[in-house]
């Protein structure tokens, strides 16, 4: 099966500007996650979906982060605002359900630069 | 939320040497107990998991033991080779209610010497 699409793989921009990343999960995967990366640390859950549901946002900076994911396949995550701190990985992982009986298939993330 | 741990940081073996890396957790609900490993500049690959109905696994040169009285859970590596060298990552689960997700720990550099 193909694997969590993800793009751009890199991005830079200045702060206070504008960015998009797109997600498409593995075909069938009902859940779908968008974590945070920074340099050095474990990656930090930002958002999951169910289906085009969000389940759970509680650590999604919603002042300047939204994301989305329209008919329950495709997601996007934006970030506007940027800020210097927003540097990091953004990765993308789908499950075929939110059940801990089904594993999580990560992207190769997108690489963030604000300068 | 889940207050996840790991030790060492850093660990340093050489090749052929074995390695030993502890996850604790905070969670009781977690029941999900997975290893990740991510090589520099890749995404996180599972390499090992393990149920909370189950106190060891083993998968060749990898095995995952859980004590899920005392909530950790730990990484063995036998006979260690340098495509070994990576950071580590526990990340339990627990399925509440409509979410469920991974919390992914401080990470572990494993760095394997000739």
């Amino acid at each position: 099966e193909a694997g969590v699409a993800q793009s751009p793989r890199y991005k830079i921009i200045e702060k206070r500007q504008s960015v998009a990343f797109w997600c498409n999960p593995i075909s069938g995967h009902a859940t779908l996650y968008w974590y945070q990366q920074i340099l050095g640390q474990g990656p930090k859950l930002l958002i999951q979906f169910q289906n085009n549901g969000v389940v759970d946002d509680s650590q999604l900076p919603k002042d300047r982060f939204s994301a989305e994911r329209l008919k329950g396949v495709d997601s996007t995550l934006k970030i506007q605002p940027a800020k210097l701190e927003d540097s990091a990985v953004y990765l993308c992982a789908s499950s075929r359900s939110k059940s801990s009986n089904y594993g999580y298939t990560f992207g190769s993330g997108t690489r963030l630069t604000v300068v | 939320g889940e207050n996840v741990e790991q030790h060492p940081s850093t660990l340093s073996v050489q090749e052929g040497d074995s390695a030993v890396i502890k996850c604790t957790y905070s969670d009781s609900a977690s029941n999900y107990f997975p290893w990740y490993k991510q090589e520099l500049g890749k995404r996180p690959q599972l390499i090992i998991d393990i149920r909370s109905n189950v106190g060891e696994k083993k998968d060749q040169r990898i095995a995952v033991t859980l004590n899920k009285t005392a909530k950790h859970f730990s990484l063995h590596i036998t006979e260690t080779q340098p495509e070994d060298s990576a950071v580590y990552f526990c990340a339990p689960r627990a399925d509440t209610g409509t979410a469920s997700k991974l919390t992914f720990g401080t990470g572990t550099r494993l760095q394997v010497t000739l």
